[in-house]
């Protein structure tokens, strides 16, 4: 089955630097969604990336899907401490339905340092 | 914002026994979703439920688990006998059409002893 990895599996970085998470699908996309889970807390929707290649900027984010729609980045320029959580893509394969399942990746720690 | 909602958020079982747990989507929103999260593990699709029907479901999903919509708003899981590697955070989600984000709901958690 459709198979989605994430990495690095952990981030720690000092406040002011810059963070990247990874996402590669076995698979080609018809989506991609990006979401934060807070410590304790639940996933909450950041962004969903469709077209090949597509780039899309949330202030200090920016989320591109690559060309063969098989991977995406999450990049966070000047890091704050409010930043802090877990950053999973979530994948829905080519082919099915319009709400058919994501897939998630296994997610990115960020730590954030003061 | 709206929200969607969960109870119990804490729900503490012996094995062997039935858990319901249930859900508030909001309300203008036509597909429900629920998943699970094992500590500190990533997010795993269950079922997905549209128009009335289970959409598509996951091999998590077997004879043990049920999903109704039993009225106009809310939407349950049902876990007849519950094992031990059923304990996890279960998430309901939610989204307002095909292919849009989900919100999520604050999860319960399910501890079965």
């Amino acid at each position: 089955g459709q198979q989605v990895m994430q990495i690095p599996q952990y981030q720690h970085v000092q406040e002011g630097e810059d963070f990247t998470t990874y996402c590669n699908s076995s698979t080609t996309l018809s989506n991609i969604q990006w979401y934060k889970q807070r410590p304790g807390g639940h996933p909450v929707f950041l962004i969903q990336l469709v077209k090949s290649g597509e780039v899309k900027k949330q202030k200090r984010l920016t989320f591109q899907f690559g060309e063969a729609k098989k991977n995406s980045s999450l990049h966070i320029t000047a890091t704050q401490t409010t930043d802090v959580g877990t950053y999973f893509c979530a994948g829905r394969g080519a082919g099915g339905t319009s709400y058919g399942k994501l897939t998630f990746g296994q997610g990115t720690i960020l730590t954030v340092h003061p | 914002e709206p929200e969607v909602t969960q109870t119990p958020s804490h729900q503490v079982t012996q094995m062997g026994q039935e858990v319901i747990l249930r859900c508030v989507p909001i309300s203008n929103h036509l597909y429900f979703y629920w998943y699970r999260q094992i500590l500190g593990q990533k997010v795993e699709f269950l079922v997905s439920f549209y128009n009335n029907e289970i959409s598509e479901k996951s091999e998590i999903f077997d004879d043990q688990f049920s999903v109704e919509r039993p009225d106009g708003s809310n939407f349950t899981l049902k876990i007849r006998s519950t094992k031990l590697e059923d304990s996890a955070m279960y998430f309901c989600a939610s989204s307002e059409a095909g292919g849009f984000g989900y919100t999520f709901g604050s999860g319960t958690r399910l501890t079965v002893v």
